[in-house]
C-alpha cells in the first residue's frame, strides 16, 4: 500500500517569505502529526490533526500552523520566515486505534531558508 | 510521560547480534515501549513495540524486564543498513495522540 506521501521534497526560500508544505495520509489513516527535525534541536512536534481538528499543538510559535482537509490530507504553513525555521519537516500519520498507536512517516520536506 | 535514557553511541559487527538498551524507571503501567530508528535523512521507521511482554517481529526482538523500567531491543544478525539512530519511547498507548517526544537516540555504527 501507499505509504506518507510529503510535498514539496525539497525547497528554498528566503527570510519573510511563507511556506506551503503537503502530507498525504496512508488511505484508512485519520491522524496526521507533524514534526521539525534539525541539527541543534533534534526531532521536535510541531502539532497533531484529527477529523480536520488540531488535537495537540507543540511549542512553537503562531507563524507555524496547520489544517487538516475531510480527506485526512493535511498541510501545514510557516508565515514570515527566518532563517532559523530550516529543517526537515516530517508528517506522520495513524489509524489512531485504542491501545498502541504506531506512526508511520512520510520521507520529509526540507526546507532551506536563505 | 515517561523520560527515557539511552546510550548516545554503540558500534556492532556486521552478522552480530545489536544490542540496545533504554532505561525508562518512571515507566507506569499503562505506558508502551514503542522503538523507531531514523537512517539518516530519512523519516523514522517504526520497529516494535511492547507493554509487559517480550516481542518479536521480523524486524527486531523486545526484551523488556519484570519490572519494567528498562528494555533492549535486539537486532539479531546486523547488517550495515542497520546504521542508523534508534529511538526509544515510553506513551500510553490510550493517550490517543500522535505527539511522540523524541530523545537524542543511539547511534548505532554496524561495521563489516
Amino acid at each position: 500500500k501507499a505509504g506518507v506521501t510529503q510535498t514539496p521534497r525539497y525547497l528554498i526560500k528566503t527570510r519573510g517569505q511563507q511556506v506551503t508544505l503537503s502530507c498525504s495520509p496512508i488511505s484508512g489513516h485519520r491522524s496526521v502529526s507533524w514534526y521539525q527535525q534539525t541539527p541543534g534541536q533534534g526531532l521536535q512536534f510541531l502539532f497533531e490533526y484529527f477529523s480536520e481538528t488540531q488535537r495537540n499543538k507543540g511549542n512553537f510559535p503562531g507563524r507555524f500552523s496547520g489544517r487538516q482537509f475531510s480527506n485526512s490530507r493535511s498541510e501545514m504553513n510557516v508565515s514570515t520566515l527566518e532563517l532559523g525555521d530550516s529543517a526537515l519537516y516530517l508528517c506522520a500519520s495513524s489509524r489512531d486505534p485504542p491501545g498502541a498507536n504506531v506512526l508511520t512517516f512520510g520521507a520529509g520536506s526540507r526546507l532551506t531558508v536563505l | 510521560d515517561a523520560k527515557t535514557t539511552q546510550p548516545p553511541s554503540m558500534d556492532c559487527a556486521e552478522g552480530r547480534a545489536a544490542n540496545l538498551p533504554c532505561n525508562h524507571s518512571t515507566i507506569s503501567g499503562n505506558e508502551y515501549v514503542y522503538w523507531y530508528r531514523q537512517i539518516h535523512s530519512q523519516g523514522p521507521q517504526y520497529i516494535i513495540h511492547g507493554l509487559k511482554n517480550n516481542e518479536t517481529n521480523e524486524m527486531a526482538s523486545l526484551i523488556i524486564t519484570e519490572d519494567r523500567k528498562s528494555s533492549t531491543l535486539i537486532l539479531p544478525h546486523a547488517t550495515l543498513r542497520d546504521t542508523a539512530v534508534y529511538y526509544c519511547i515510553v506513551m500510553k498507548g490510550s493517550s490517543n495522540t500522535g505527539k511522540l517526544i523524541f530523545g537524542q537516540g543511539t547511534t548505532l555504527q554496524v561495521k563489516p
